[in-house]
């Protein structure tokens, strides 16, 4: 089974620094997707980034970026320029391609900005 | 864009009571997922169903069922209502076959059982 920890249970920067959420899987699989997703306080669940495993190259979304360490099982997401609508929890999810495809969620980061 | 469309938004029952939640799924995406989220808790996968056929089981009560329909929108249907099964419910659908297998969430569902 796979498992996703978020060792980050909050934290708070000022807006328009960079902030970097930490996540480390653990798997046996050799192919596979990470994720991650923000929950404002709507509880709306949205999809920020998506790295595949076969991809050395980290994936990047405007002021969203990751460090996509395959060897290490570690999956971290900067937020650059941080603004006051990124304050949310933000979950790291695990989906693996082979047979079921259910997403695999961390025990998510609570991130304030402060203005 | 469409997005992913979830009713009702808000529902509250008694306990031993029946509720009933639909989803309905972007237009063209082969699988719906059902996860459940707890106060406080991340999402919790319940089933997922790709070409309205059953392809995976989570931690679902036996007192809860689901089934995806012709038409490609899903109902997730909750019997024996008990306190604990309060929670936010969402339904999530996804591109697979050929897609990106990236899931997008609907609003979600808040049950609240009293």
């Amino acid at each position: 089974a796979q498992t996703v920890t978020q060792s980050q249970p909050e934290m708070s920067v000022q807006e328009a620094e960079t902030v970097t959420l930490s996540c480390t899987y653990d798997t046996s699989e050799s192919n596979y997707y990470l994720f991650w997703y923000k929950q404002p306080p709507s509880r709306q669940m949205i999809l920020v980034i998506r790295q595949e495993a076969y991809k050395q190259q980290n994936a990047t979304e405007n002021r969203f970026s990751v460090n996509f360490q395959k060897a290490a099982k570690s999956f971290s997401l900067k937020i650059s320029d941080s603004q006051l609508g990124d304050t949310a929890m933000y979950f790291c999810a695990f989906l693996r391609i082979q047979g079921a495809q259910k997403l695999v969620f961390g025990q998510g980061t609570r991130l304030t900005i402060n203005p | 864009a469409a997005g992913v469309i979830q009713s009702p938004r808000h529902l509250i029952k008694e306990k031993r009571e029946t509720a009933t939640l639909k989803c309905y799924p972007i237009p063209r995406h082969d699988t719906v997922y059902w996860y459940q989220q707890g106060p406080g808790q991340d999402p919790q996968f319940l089933i997922s169903f790709y070409e309205k056929m059953q392809s995976d089981k989570g931690s679902i009560p036996d007192r809860f069922s689901a089934q995806q329909f012709s038409d490609y929108h899903s109902e997730l249907n909750m019997s024996s209502l008990e306190l604990g099964d309060s929670a936010l419910y969402f339904c999530a659908s996804s591109l697979n076959r050929g897609g990106t297998y990236e899931q997008y969430f609907g609003p979600g569902t808040r049950l609240t059982v009293t």
